[in-house]
């Protein structure tokens, strides 16, 4: 198994660009997350899912889309990249007991 | 409200002592409880996890967790530390029988050093 794999792995944007960070898991997991981890403020949940075609909003989840067509994949877009979303993000996935495998991370600079 | 407290930010300790990391819960329910390193530049890997019976709970490389209902704590020890356990190290908490909602609440983290 390859677990949870995330990509790419650096990314850098200009303001106002838009892209789709990654995730996909070959656990067969139905819980998927996307986090930001920013200095000094820990994981910070941006949106999760509880199963294909299933999605909701975590703590931060202004400037981010999602979207689950398939269980294996729960892609991040971010529609207008702003400085502020410079951060590393990490996707995640849960099978039971709000165990959490986490992807290898994104940096993402948005100049 | 539910929140996860590490009070120490940063911990600097000497190879081959002793240490504790601090661990304090605020959770309505029926906590399930874990323990996460992070080494610098990578993601998150699980060092141990409670989730019921025995309230000492034995993790990966040598790391062992004591839950304690009464001081809502889930603190994180090692009797020797390695130079290679230098990392940050998360606590968090979840609902037990949460069902699908496996949301968990996050600690800030603990930056440990360790000194030569």
């Amino acid at each position: 198994n390859a677990g949870v794999t995330q990509t790419p792995k650096f990314q850098v944007l200009k303001t106002g660009q838009s892209m789709t960070l990654q995730c996909a898991q070959d656990m067969n997991h139905e819980y998927m997350s996307w986090y930001r981890q920013d200095p000094g403020m820990g994981l910070r949940l941006i949106h999760y899912s509880v199963g294909a075609g299933i999605t909701d909003q975590g703590e931060v989840p202004n400037g981010y889309n999602v979207s689950r067509s398939t269980t294996e994949d729960f892609p991040l877009r971010l529609l207008s990249a702003a400085p502020s979303q410079t951060s590393v993000y990490f996707c995640a996935s849960s099978y039971t007991y709000n165990e959490q495998f986490f992807g290898p991370g994104t940096r993402l600079t948005v100049l | 409200a539910q929140s996860v407290t590490q009070p120490d930010i940063h911990i600097t300790v000497s190879e081959g002592a002793s240490l504790e990391l601090r661990c304090n819960y605020s959770y309505g329910a029926t906590p399930y409880l874990f323990w996460y390193v992070q080494s610098p530049g990578q993601g998150l890997q699980l060092l141990l996890k409670y989730f019921s019976g025995d309230t000492l709970v034995q993790g990966i490389k040598g790391f062992e967790a004591e839950f304690k209902r009464s001081q809502s704590s889930f603190n994180l020890r090692k009797p020797s530390v390695h130079w290679s356990d230098a990392a940050e190290y998360f606590c968090a908490v979840g609902a037990a029988n949460a069902g699908n909602n496996r949301k968990l609440i996050w600690g800030l983290g603990t930056s440990l050093a360790v000194n030569p």
